[in-house]
């Protein structure tokens, strides 16, 4: 199966950099995944790592390194409207799982002024 | 990035009664749709796999003959919360991958039994 875990909560202040961390036990994954969830909407998707290494997209960058089952997603420039939850998610290797995802636990991020 | 329409948003039903939340895909077909619940706080736990034209599949604990899953066309996936109780209070949220990669998901159901 899959287990992947992440800090329950991070706050930090408008213009800084959080680093959220998502260290994973899994029998083999296609690629590691980052949402973003704000309280009562809808997950949106921010970052997809299918191979090692850094993937950058704006303010948002993800990581992920196979060989040290973890990854992390760098938020940068904080702003006020990034305060939300912010979920890792895999999709197993087994073919009959079809291309379901797990999540981590979540983190939730708390930008103050 | 492809489109996935959920409805109800919310709804409230009373104790015992039977609640139905359409997921449907609108600019895309999807083979597959998923169904997650999400406790406040916590994180989305899949429920099932909705496959078209064939049955389900329920992931452990998931109890198939409370939450009924249809799904008979290509752009249709519907869940039934049969025989709600207080307890199934909680937001539901379909999703699919129609690429394998990114997940695109409705906008979710807060369903309230009272």
């Amino acid at each position: 199966g899959q287990s992947l875990e992440q800090p329950s909560e991070v706050t930090a202040v408008e213009g800084a950099i959080v680093q959220i961390n998502c260290t994973y036990q899994t029998s083999g994954f296609y690629g590691l995944s980052w949402y973003q969830q704000h309280d009562g909407g809808a997950p949106t998707f921010l970052s997809y790592n299918a191979l090692d290494g850094l993937e950058e997209t704006g303010r948002f960058s993800s990581f992920l390194s196979r060989s040290d089952s973890y990854g992390y997603l760098l938020l940068q420039e904080l702003q006020m409207k990034d305060s939300a939850s912010y979920f890792c998610a895999v999709s197993p290797l087994i073919k009959a799982a079809g291309n379901k995802l797990t999540f981590g636990g979540g983190t939730r991020v708390l930008v103050k002024p | 990035g492809a489109v996935v329409s959920q409805h109800p948003s919310w709804v409230i039903c009373k104790s015992g009664t039977s609640v139905k939340i359409e997921c449907r895909s609108l600019d895309f077909q999807a083979t597959t749709m998923f169904w997650y619940r999400q406790f406040p706080k916590q994180s989305l736990m899949l429920m099932a796999t909705s496959n078209e034209g064939s049955k389900a599949t329920y992931e452990q604990g998931v109890e198939k003959d409370k939450f009924l899953i249809n799904h008979a066309s290509l752009t249709l996936s519907t869940l039934t919360v049969t025989s709600a109780h207080p307890e199934d209070s909680s937001f539901y949220i379909c999703s699919a991958r129609p690429m394998n990669t990114e997940a695109f998901f409705g906008q979710g159901t807060r369903l309230t039994v009272v």
